[in-house]
């Protein structure tokens, strides 16, 4: 079955805690993406990554970093976490053949505190 | 700039009945137009994909149809059911040709939250 995987469903934590959200896919797909959801504004790409060790910045990375050294994994990395963080994460992987279609994870809800 | 238009922002209806959203996009150059479902809490789900060339199509009770040339896109849903309560977002894909490095970028609309209401 194609998946998305993302680990932790919830999370709460404290402001400048290190933290990862993991997330894995089984589909083989090169393009993987992170985005944020928040009340009002809808989904906003965080980073992005085209393939193994290329990554590139979405619409609003600031805070955030990311690594692609497999194919299956993008892992979303927040080094100092802050309460303007707080917010529903996805992550995506995208079907960039001629009909795209991203697979979305369950979502991680995260609250810094 | 890029940009995806959803109207109205909610919607509230009865069980049974029907009703349309509503995409506008200013995508270019244009790949496709998906209807995405995301129901509260969840990731979103694909129902349809609308190419250019394309006018009408349907998944069950939901039908979307897009016009290319006024670059506007409708979800309508039949009869509706209890479980069709949740945000239905439009996303636009960049054309993977002539798009450059910007292909597979998604354009994400505001989405439309339906309630529906026994």
């Amino acid at each position: 079955e194609a998946q998305v995987t993302q680990n932790p469903r919830y999370l709460i934590t404290v402001t400048g805690k290190k933290l990862t959200v993991t997330c894995s896919q089984n589909m083989n797909h090169e393009y993987m993406s992170w985005y944020r959801q928040d009340p009002g504004l809808g989904l906003r790409q965080i980073y992005y990554s085209m393939n193994v060790e290329v990554t590139d910045k979405g619409d609003v990375p600031e805070g955030y970093k990311v690594s692609r050294k497999e194919k299956r994994n993008f892992p979303l990395i927040l080094e100092s976490p802050s309460p303007n963080q707080t917010s529903l994460y996805f992550c995506a992987s995208t079907w960039t053949g001629g009909e795209t279609e991203a697979f979305f994870g369950q979502g991680t809800r995260l609250t810094v505190v | 700039k890029n940009q995806v238009e959803q109207s109205p922002q909610s919607l509230i209806i009865l069980e049974g009945k029907n009703c349309t959203l509503q995409c506008n996009y200013t995508v270019s150059p244009f790949s496709n137009l998906r209807w995405y479902k995301q129901d509260t809490g969840r990731g979103p789900v694909s129902l349809t994909i609308m190419t250019f060339s394309e006018n009408t199509k349907s998944n069950g009770r939901y039908t979307a149809t897009l016009d290319a040339d006024t670059k506007q896109s409708s979800l309508h849903i039949t009869a509706s059911q209890l479980s069709d309560s949740a945000s239905y977002i439009c996303v636009v894909t960049l054309d993977k040709v002539t798009g450059g490095t910007s292909y597979g970028k998604l354009t994400f609309g505001q989405g439309t939250i339906l309630t529906v209401h026994p």
